[in-house]
């Protein structure tokens, strides 16, 4: 069965902390993407990853295919980056697969 | 850059009408995917199309229809609401590149439907 794990469910931290999310898989994939849901709704796009790290401004995000594991980092961590994150995961029918998300609140 | 443009951003229908979705995807993607997020729930997948034929097909009720038309537009019809058809729907669109899967994978703003 396709499956997607994330962790933490929820996650509070202070501004500047680094923060990791996690995200892990049942079986092999074409392609994993980790989105931002802010409250409101819109799902935007934050990385699609099939290897390797990607890196955009104050985010990292990281697969390891063999762990079937990837993470998604934020260094410096500020109040605007409050929202749901979510791994969704294709496992090769380029249909998506959500994780729960995890609910990011960043206090000043 | 042009983003995937869904319309309306909100609908309020009563129980037993119809609505129906729209979702322009970007420029030169070829197929367009309709997830379900309902309150509190992860988006699921309803429906895909690519090259204005159905791709692939998920918890999508025989209620709903779609359908992808020749300027890859695609439109998600509702009959005889309920109101647990009330939620946000999503599309997103990407370019599909074979062996390589698929690229630009695009999620559109969403429309929220509130069934009453």
């Amino acid at each position: 069965k396709n499956e997607v794990e994330q962790s933490p469910q929820n996650l509070t931290a202070q501004e500047g902390e680094f923060i990791t999310i996690n995200c892990s898989y049942s079986v092999g994939i074409s392609a994993l993407h980790w989105l931002q849901q802010h409250p409101g709704g819109g799902i935007v796009s934050l990385f699609m990853l099939s290897s390797g790290k990607k890196k955009h401004g104050r985010l990292i995000a990281t697969i390891n295919i063999q762990e079937k594991h990837s993470s998604l980092h934020i260094t410096a961590s500020h109040p605007r980056d409050s929202a749901v994150y979510i791994c969704a995961v294709d496992f090769g029918n380029e249909k998506l697969t959500f994780g729960t998300g995890t609910r990011l609140t960043i206090i000043p | 850059a042009a983003g995937v443009i869904q319309s309306p951003r909100h609908l309020i229908k009563e129980k037993r009408e119809t609505a129906t979705l729209k979702c322009y995807p970007i420029p030169r993607h070829d197929t367009v995917y309709w997830y379900q997020q309902g309150p509190g729930q992860d988006p699921q997948f309803l429906i895909s199309f690519y090259e204005k034929m159905q791709s692939d097909k998920g918890s999508i009720p025989d209620r709903f229809s779609a359908q992808q038309f020749s300027d890859y537009h695609s439109e998600l019809n509702m009959s005889s609401l309920e109101l647990g058809d009330s939620a946000l729907y999503f599309c997103a669109s990407s370019l599909a590149a074979y062996p390589a899967g698929n690229y630009g994978y695009t999620f559109g703003s969403g429309t929220r439907l509130t069934v009453v």
